[in-house]
């Protein structure tokens, strides 16, 4: 069974950078998994950030980037904000219609 | 504007079936495959389901298979989903998303609630 593998949790100032990753529990992640990145306030729907890799969803501010960084995705955060205190989670496209998501990381800014 | 609007949601116990709609509005409902993805109270994403534009085509996550059938009437701008011999680890908000190129899920309905217990 494939496990996408995320940062549980993860600190960053305000005004600093951060870069979460989204990793397979077997292998590596590359773009032809299609990587996305959404955002969730707790409440609320997800928001799309990021897909196929490294294309910001319309109305993303551009302090939000993605990545392939090693064998994983990324998704960097520069100069973040107070109310880019979230979960983040990534979601890799596995073929054949189907998708697997990470098990998401909680961002706090501090 | 587009809007997705599930309902269906509510308290079911094990065994028992329960029938979600999303309601789509504000684009060609038929030019898009859809899916359902849940969240466990307190927990993350897991996706559920796939149909394609059409209807004819079908996938299911593993842990769902065989239990929940997706469909829907492109006419009536409805997604459903039919769940069946329901468990304790169903419970979730479910939600409808539209999925758009790139391979992701654009917009996202509210979710409705589906418990699971006796």
């Amino acid at each position: 069974q494939t496990v996408v593998t995320q940062e549980p949790s993860f600190s960053v100032s305000p005004g600093g950078t951060v870069t979460l990753t989204c990793g397979l529990s077997s292998g590596s992640v590359s773009t032809s998994y299609y990587p996305s990145w959404y955002q969730q306030t707790p409440g609320q729907a997800p928001r799309t950030l990021i897909y196929s890799t490294n294309t910001r969803s319309s109305g993303v501010p551009d302090r939000f980037s993605g990545s392939i960084l090693g064998n994983k995705a990324a998704l960097t955060i520069t100069g973040a904000q107070a109310d880019d205190e979230s979960d983040y989670y990534c979601v890799l496209y596995m073929g054949s219609g189907s998708w697997v998501f990470g098990g998401g990381t909680k961002l706090t800014v501090l | 504007q587009v809007q997705l609007v599930e309902s269906g949601g509510g308290l079911v116990k094990p065994g028992g079936s329960l029938r979600l709609s999303c309601a789509a509005s504000g684009f060609t409902f038929s030019d898009y495959y859809m899916s359902w993805i849940r969240q466990a109270p307190g927990k993350g994403l897991e996706w559920v389901s796939y149909i394609s534009s059409s209807g004819s085509t079908i996938y299911y996550a593993d842990s769902v298979k065989g239990r929940f059938t997706i469909s829907r009437d492109n006419a009536k701008n409805s997604l459903y989903l039919q769940m069946n011999s329901l468990r304790a680890e169903d419970t979730a908000v479910y939600y409808c998303a539209r999925g758009t190129r790139g391979l992701r899920f654009d917009y996202w309905g509210q979710g409705t609630l589906v418990t699971v217990s006796s």
